[in-house]
């Protein structure tokens, strides 16, 4: 089945302590990024690749980290983690540039 | 700035009762203009692409069109399952990033 993985899909931790969040696809996507939702300010981008070893930021790209080694994988890392980063969080890919885009099933972090 | 403004945000449906949802939008460049539909703790689902004005798609009981400043979801006979957020987002710049609206939480009673 076509899918894009996200793994934890929930995590509380402390301030501080770095975390990461994998991301995974297996539909050859080239394109993935990385999405924060919160209530009243929708789906912001955070970062997104064209492909492997390409990433750039997007909107909302501060306290976070990411890299793409291998095509199918795009884990999103906080190294420092704060409260303010508390959200749900998804992962999508997309076959190229104007296609749809595939969003996995959620990680909801809560940074106390 | 690109912005993508989405109305109502929220609306309530008897069961059989056809509304419209709108997605406006002001962005340089637009690539296309995605709706997308999501259930509480899910991530969103892939309805329809539009690319250019005068573009209409159709689902089931869903249609989208598009115009130039703005696009709309209309539902026809809506059934309770049909109940969730929809969201429309807007697709520019090279790596055609999305930027979404706050979206429109449908909830249809019987």
């Amino acid at each position: 089945e076509a899918q894009v993985t996200q793994n934890p899909r929930y995590l509380i931790t402390v301030t501080g302590k770095k975390l990461t969040v994998t991301c995974s696809q297996n539909m050859n996507h080239e394109y993935m990024s990385w999405y924060r939702q919160d209530p009243g300010l929708g789906l912001r981008q955070i970062y997104y690749s064209m492909n492997v070893e390409v990433t750039d930021k997007g909107d909302v790209p501060e306290g976070y980290k990411v890299s793409r080694k291998e095509k199918r994988n795009f884990p999103l890392i906080l190294e420092s983690p704060s409260p303010n980063q508390t959200s749900l969080y998804f992962c999508a890919s997309k076959l190229s540039r104007n296609t749809e885009a595939f969003f996995g099933q959620g990680t909801r972090l809560t940074v106390v | 700035e690109d912005q993508v403004t989405q109305s109502p945000e929220a609306l309530r449906l008897q069961e059989g009762e056809s509304s419209s949802l709108n997605c406006s939008y002001t962005v340089s460049g637009l690539r296309g203009l995605f709706w997308y539909r999501q259930d509480p703790g899910k991530g969103p689902e892939f309805l329809f692409t539009l690319y250019s004005a005068g573009e209409e798609k159709e689902k089931e009981r869903l249609k989208a069109t598009l115009t130039k400043k703005e696009s709309f979801l209309h539902i026809t006979a809506p059934k309770p399952e049909d109940s969730a957020t929809y969201l429309c987002a807007a697709s520019t710049g090279t790596a055609s990033k999305l930027t979404f609206g706050t979206g429109t939480r449908l909830q249809v009673t019987l």
